[in-house]
């Protein structure tokens, strides 16, 4: 059984690009959050979807969105990139009446 | 946004001692959830709490919800060096949305 797993491993963009990461949660899973993690921090809360819409979602400005597609794997955009956007960028799923979220290996993105 | 104050921020100890870290809020919380984390890595679930004042066991580990749904505790029996790594806390409220600590670094000296 696969567990989470998240494309691409690693990334490099330059400022004021666009990116795309994308997941594919746990078999089974149908609920899919984002999350963004910062060198020495613990990982802060992106957004989460479930059924395909935006359910909640972090203090994270407009230039990150999302998408859930049918087959609850999920994308995480961000536009106009800032250097400050460099981090591990972690993706869990977990079923929509548990909080037990299991994580992917996450994508690590640097700006330059 | 919010991080959780978990202590200590780094511990140093010698094959087959224990540990305790905890996990402190100053908002309740509905879950408690421990991760490890290694280098380069997703976090791992090791253990879930659910109700105020549960003790609950996953090998050499037990966690614990604090009675006032405030804090979290982690110990881990007779380190060995597997278990290397960053631990971190996460509050759950209604919704599934988490709040995770700010780490515990863990080194285990053979």
């Amino acid at each position: 059984d696969a567990g989470v797993t998240q494309s691409p491993t690693h990334l490099i963009k330059t400022r004021g690009q666009q990116v795309t990461l994308r997941c594919s949660p746990k078999s089974g899973h149908d609920t899919v959050s984002w999350y963004q993690q910062a060198l020495g921090q613990g990982p802060q809360f992106i957004f989460q979807y479930y059924e395909e819409e935006e359910r909640q979602r972090g203090n994270f400005p407009d230039r990150f969105s999302g998408h859930q597609f049918p087959n609850y794997s999920s994308e995480l955009n961000v536009n106009a990139l800032l250097l400050g956007d460099s981090a591990l960028y972690l993706c869990a799923s977990s079923f929509s009446s548990s909080p037990e979220a299991f994580f992917g290996q996450g994508t690590r993105l640097t700006v330059v | 946004g919010q991080q959780l104050n978990q202590s200590p921020q780094s511990m140093f100890i010698q094959e087959g001692e224990d540990v305790s870290m905890n996990c402190t809020s100053s908002s309740i919380f509905n879950t408690w959830l421990w991760y490890k984390q290694d280098p380069g890595e997703g976090p791992v679930l090791l253990i879930a709490l659910y109700k105020a004042g549960e003790l609950t066991s996953n090998g050499r580990l037990t966690a614990q919800f604090g009675i006032t749904r405030k804090d979290s505790f982690l110990n881990i029996s007779a380190s060995i060096p597997s278990d290397v790594g960053i631990y971190f806390c996460a509050g759950v409220r209604t919704g599934n949305q988490f709040y995770f600590g700010t780490g515990t670094s863990l080194t285990v000296i053979p």
